[in-house]
């Protein structure tokens, strides 16, 4: 059974600080993918990684992944206030080919203090 | 613009009733849609697979004949709670996979659902 977990579950950091948001997955899988859910609402797409060593960008966010090592990471830099919301990541159930079903991680509560 | 769309995205019903949450692709065919719930504070779980002109896929632990899912058209599937209990209060979203357009996968709105 595929299972996502994500850490930390909560994340307050300050205005103009790093930090990293790790996903690990417990089986093989090429398609990550990182969300953005703000309170009440939907999903908001970030970032699809479909290959080892993917590296994507946009603003202050950076993904990677690493299929060997079943592990994904989501780089804020310089965090700003307007990035404080939920972020899942999450693993399509199969390897080689997409099925377009996603288990999602725990969700990353991040708040960013001015 | 959405290119998912869910309707509606608020409903409020009485324990006991049944109500029906839709999700359209739009301006694409969808073979498949997905139906996920959310709890408050939670992550999103898998419900089912929604499949054009056969019966939906349900993952384990939901119950089939309580959250019926029909999928009549190649851009419309929905779903329905019956005999809905305030635990059934949930965010209901849906989300299909444009394949025509490098398989990018988008989500609906989302429908909250509010037992009563």
């Amino acid at each position: 059974e595929l299972k996502v977990e994500q850490n930390p579950l909560f994340l307050s950091m300050q205005e103009g600080k790093n930090y990293t948001i790790y996903c690990n997955y417990s089986t093989t899988s090429d398609r990550l993918y990182w969300y953005r859910q703000d309170p009440g609402k939907s999903l908001e797409s970030l970032f699809v990684l479909l290959s080892n060593g993917a590296v994507k960008q946009e603003g202050r966010l950076m993904a990677s992944l690493d299929t060997k090592a079943r592990l994904s990471t989501l780089h804020i830099t310089a965090a700003v206030h307007d990035l404080s919301a939920t972020y899942f990541c999450a693993v399509d159930m199969r390897y080689g080919g997409a099925t377009n079903k996603l288990i999602f991680g725990t969700g990353t509560l991040l708040a960013v203090q001015p | 613009g959405a290119v998912v769309s869910q309707h509606p995205s608020r409903v409020i019903c009485k324990s006991g009733t049944s109500v029906k949450i839709e999700c359209r692709s739009l301006d694409f065919q969808a073979t498949t849609m997905f139906w996920y719930r959310q709890f408050p504070k939670q992550s999103l779980m898998l419900m089912a697979t929604s499949n054009e002109g056969s019966k939906a896929t349900y993952e384990q632990g939901v119950e089939k004949d309580k959250f019926l899912i029909n999928h009549a058209s190649l851009t419309l599937s929905t779903l329905t709670v019956t005999s809905a209990h305030p635990e059934d209060s949930s965010f209901y979203i849906c989300s299909a996979a444009h394949t025509g357009f490098g398989n990018t996968i988008y989500f609906g709105e989302g429908s909250w659902l509010t037992v009563v």
